[in-house]
Formats: C-alpha cells, sequence, structure tokens
C-alpha cells in the first residue's frame, strides 16, 4: 500500500499570507494526487485532481504542482474561509491513501 | 437538489453488525462508481471501499476484507455498507461519495490508468462500536 506523509501538520498563518503544505508518497504516483479541504463537522470538499487540476468553482488562489513521490498544495493569498484541514490522496492505486491532514489555523 | 444523505449509523457492540445506506438524489446514480470513506473521532480520512457502476467490480481496504461489504441499488439510488465483526478501531464518521473517473492513456508506457477523485460527498453518518 501507497503511504501519504503531509507535512507540516499545523501551520499558522495569517489572512493574505503565502501559505505551502507538501505530500510526500512512498513511491511514486505519477501525477494521480489529489487535494480536498475540510471544515469542522462538515464532508471534505474536493479542490484538485490530477496534481494541478482545479476543481470548478474553487478560487484561483488554490494551485498544485509536483509529480512522483513530492507535491505541494499551494494558497496564494489566505482568506478567512481557507482555515480549515487539509488532505492530499492518491488515486494511483487501492487503497486510496490519504494524508494525516493539515491543519491550517488562525495566527 | 444534487446530494447524497447517509444513514444508518449508530451504537452497536463488539463483534456486531450495521447496515449503513447512502441515497443520491440529483444526480445519474447508475452512471457513478461509488466510494465509502470514514474518518475516526479527531483523525485523518480513510478511503473504505468502492463499487464499479453494474455492482460488479469491487475494493476494500485490508481492514475491510472479509467484515465489510459494500453495494448498490441502481433502481432506489442506493449505496449499502453491510459491515459485520465490527471493532472498537471501527467508530468513524462514514462518508459516501461519488468517484469521478478521468480515462487516462499514456503512450509512453501503454499504461492505462485513470484518474480518479471523490467530487460529491454526503455529510456522514456516526458508528460508534463500543459495549
Amino acid at each position: 500500500d501507497i503511504q501519504m506523509t503531509q507535512s507540516p501538520s499545523t501551520l499558522s498563518a495569517s489572512v493574505g499570507d503565502r501559505v505551502t503544505i507538501t505530500c510526500r508518497a512512498s513511491k511514486s504516483i505519477k501525477n494521480y494526487l489529489n487535494w480536498y479541504q475540510q471544515k469542522p463537522g462538515r464532508a471534505p470538499k474536493l479542490l484538485l485532481y490530477a496534481t494541478s487540476t482545479v476543481e470548478a468553482g474553487v478560487p484561483s488562489r488554490f494551485s498544485g504542482s509536483g509529480s512522483g513521490t513530492e507535491f505541494t498544495l499551494t494558497i496564494s493569498s489566505l482568506q478567512v474561509e481557507d482555515f480549515a484541514t487539509y488532505y492530499c490522496q492518491q488515486s494511483y492505486s487501492t487503497p486510496y491513501s490519504f494524508g494525516q491532514g493539515t491543519n491550517l489555523d488562525i495566527q | 437538489e444534487v446530494q447524497l444523505v447517509e444513514s444508518g449509523g449508530g451504537l452497536v457492540q463488539p463483534g456486531g453488525s450495521l447496515r449503513l445506506s447512502c441515497t443520491a438524489s440529483g444526480i445519474t446514480f447508475s452512471n457513478y462508481w461509488m466510494s465509502w470513506a470514514r474518518q475516526a473521532p479527531g483523525k485523518g480520512l480513510e478511503w473504505v471501499a468502492d463499487i464499479e457502476q453494474n455492482g460488479e467490480e469491487k475494493n476494500y481496504v485490508d481492514s475491510a476484507k472479509g467484515r465489510f461489504s459494500i453495494s448498490r441499488d441502481n433502481a432506489k439510488n442506493s449505496l449499502y455498507l453491510q459491515m459485520s465483526s465490527l471493532r472498537a478501531e471501527d467508530t468513524a464518521v462514514y462518508y459516501c461519495a461519488t468517484a469521478h473517473r478521468i480515462p487516462n492513456y499514456d503512450m509512453l508506457t501503454g499504461d492505462y490508468r485513470p484518474y480518479w477523485y471523490f467530487d460529491l460527498w454526503g455529510r456522514g453518518t456516526p458508528v460508534i462500536v463500543s459495549s
């Protein structure tokens, strides 16, 4: 099975900051990487798929890059509504494992 | 309205069984692969199982194999997860989600491997396994 590891686990930032979250896979997953946002008590929301394709309706401040085993999610200018937990997920092979999550909170 | 609604969660004793349901509306349910994922209290997400549109192909995480069974009834726009031999570590909120597939053929390697992502989620149903 493929293990996904995110860093950092917690990130404190301010409105307007540029932030980057890293996700590493235990083996190459090419570009089979998705990102989700989850707020407390809510279901996850898809942000990006296939590493860098932004889901319809997601603001353009969200972007993704990477390939193989290392990937990043970047939020170019944090907004209040972006404070949440972010998860990466590999879709290269089942089981479609998630990272442990990155909690983005207000500094 | 486009939505997935899970039901059937609750308190069950270790070793017991439970059947979760997920009802879809606003989508052509039979067009989609469907998945179950779960989230233990205060923990991250874990993909549990998925099922093909016609119900023939199914995949499971190792911890679910032999204990959980995913199924669907396209006439009822419904997805199910039959869980048995439940353990304390199965305690979680269980979500159903549509699994969207994008075909992808790598001409260099000859490898066909579709992209998958989960784009519509329900609000979840809680399962508590405790005596």
